[in-house]
């Protein structure tokens, strides 16, 4: 298996413009986690899904934020619009389970102008 | 709220020694999970543990758990350049989700 596919690697973009982050959980996984990580917060979890379904999205900072899982193979993370206190590491993961293991993607490194 | 907190945030040993990280978490878990991250890339699973359990070994790695005093340790022995990273324990609560501390930043010197 190919593991946790993200796209892009690196976005830099300029405020106010619209962020789409992509992400390929692994094949079989029923969990899809987004998180994001900055060196003054850590590691966040912004939403996470359980069989498609958004279960807790309470992490999400705010309606500029949303995320959508349309199948079991593929989530969106959208920013719009997009600010500078954005810019971190966003990084998606998947699991069997919601409390199993966690397979990380590389992440994609946001930066907003 | 933030469940698992690493201690200490830094540290840094020579080539061979061993390295401990400790982490310790609020409420009742399931199980902890320690995970490591080397620069620039995404966190890999590193070892389980479950509540009922005590003590786990996976290599050159040793993990211990303590529910009564709800923390849990991490042991490298004989340590290598090339474990050099950041570390995090992980826990799950009452809705079953992750949450990972801030991590330990390991150096180690060769």
């Amino acid at each position: 298996d190919a593991g946790v596919i993200q796209s892009p690697r690196h976005e830099v973009t300029e405020m106010g413009q619209e962020v789409t982050l992509r992400c390929k959980p692994i094949s079989g996984h029923n969990s899809l986690f987004w998180y994001r990580q900055t060196m003054m917060r850590g590691l966040e979890l912004l939403i996470y899904f359980n069989n498609n379904v958004p279960i807790d999205d309470s992490g999400m900072p705010e309606d500029r934020f949303s995320a959508k899982m349309p199948n079991a193979s593929f989530s969106t993370l959208k920013i719009q619009p997009s600010e500078p206190r954005d810019s971190a590491v966003y990084f998606c993961a998947s699991s069997p389970g919601t409390a199993d293991t966690q397979y990380f993607g590389p992440g994609t490194r946001l930066t907003v102008l | 709220s933030q469940q698992g907190e690493e201690d200490p945030q830094a540290l840094s040993i020579q080539e061979g020694e061993n390295a401990t990280m400790n982490c310790s978490y609020k409420t009742s878990i399931n199980n902890l999970q320690w995970y490591r991250q080397n620069s620039g890339r995404g966190l890999v699973h590193l070892i389980l543990i479950r509540s009922n359990e005590r003590e786990k070994h996976s290599g050159r790695l040793r993990v211990t758990l303590d529910t009564s005093k709800k923390s849990s340790s991490l042991l490298i022995t004989a340590s290598r350049a090339a474990d050099t990273a950041s570390y995090f324990c992980a826990t799950d609560g009452s809705n079953y989700k992750l949450t990972f501390g801030k991590g330990t930043l390991l150096t180690v010197n060769p």
